[in-house]
């Protein structure tokens, strides 16, 4: 059962650009999104994250939107450089409410390369 | 601030031997969570540590165990190894933010561990 879902395994765009990259989930009990960065063999790099009472939340060149009633976010980097390539994972997770939690919900990756 | 480390980077094991990774967090994070990440399954919460108590758990059989101790450091154990436990290990640590009930995950470069 794929909660959080990356539909597109890839993407191509050309520097300069703008990159968009989306991401849908099921589960509505999910409250906070996060987009990671990974380049092979290395670990997540946080990039930026959004809560649920939110539906924009921008950084440089990041922008994430999150649709609640369509169960979708998008992660947009304008404009796109070659050092952008790389693996982006949106992930999920929900509030527990027996306390905090930080169980994240990845999805399966989108890989994105930026041609000069 | 050093970020998160992970001990070793990598390993080899034959089925059956058992192995021990350690996570020191970024100083001052006492949120410690394990992933696994395989092409197969992608990133899956293993289970979360929080002052030395587990705090959330995952989907995994009982021969994937971990602790905490009190200086926040983590080691995860698994035993009786498979081939399938062949994977990337992600180690990612939280700053506890007060009255937060989910905190953004910053992760190490992982440990990637061979069974042979």
């Amino acid at each position: 059962d794929q909660q959080v879902k990356q539909n597109s395994p890839s993407l191509s765009v050309q520097e300069g650009r703008i990159s968009i990259l989306n991401c849908d989930y099921t589960n509505s009990m999910f409250d906070y999104f996060l987009w990671y960065k990974k380049y092979p063999a290395e670990g997540p790099t946080f990039l930026i994250s959004i809560s649920s009472i939110k539906d924009k939340n921008e950084d440089g060149r990041f922008t994430v939107f999150l649709n609640k009633s369509a169960k979708h976010l998008s992660l947009h980097i304008v404009p796109s450089q070659p050092g952008d390539s790389a693996v982006y994972f949106c992930a999920a997770s929900a509030v527990n409410y027996g306390g905090a939690t930080n169980k994240l919900i990845f999805g399966t990756g989108t890989l994105l390369a930026v041609q000069p | 601030k050093a970020g998160v480390t992970q001990t070793p980077r990598y390993l080899i094991k034959t089925r059956g031997q058992q192995v021990t990774l350690s996570c020191s967090p970024i100083s001052g994070h006492r949120s410690v969570s394990w992933y696994q990440q395989t092409p197969g399954q992608g990133l899956q919460f293993l289970f979360e540590y929080f002052s030395e108590t587990q705090r959330n758990k995952g989907n995994f059989p009982g021969r994937f165990s971990g602790r905490q101790f009190s200086n926040s450091r983590s080691e995860m154990n698994v035993s009786t190894l498979e081939l399938g436990d062949s994977a990337l290990y992600l180690c990612a640590s939280s700053p506890p933010i007060a009255g937060a009930l989910q905190e953004t995950q910053y992760f190490g470069p992982g440990t990637r561990l061979l069974v042979l």
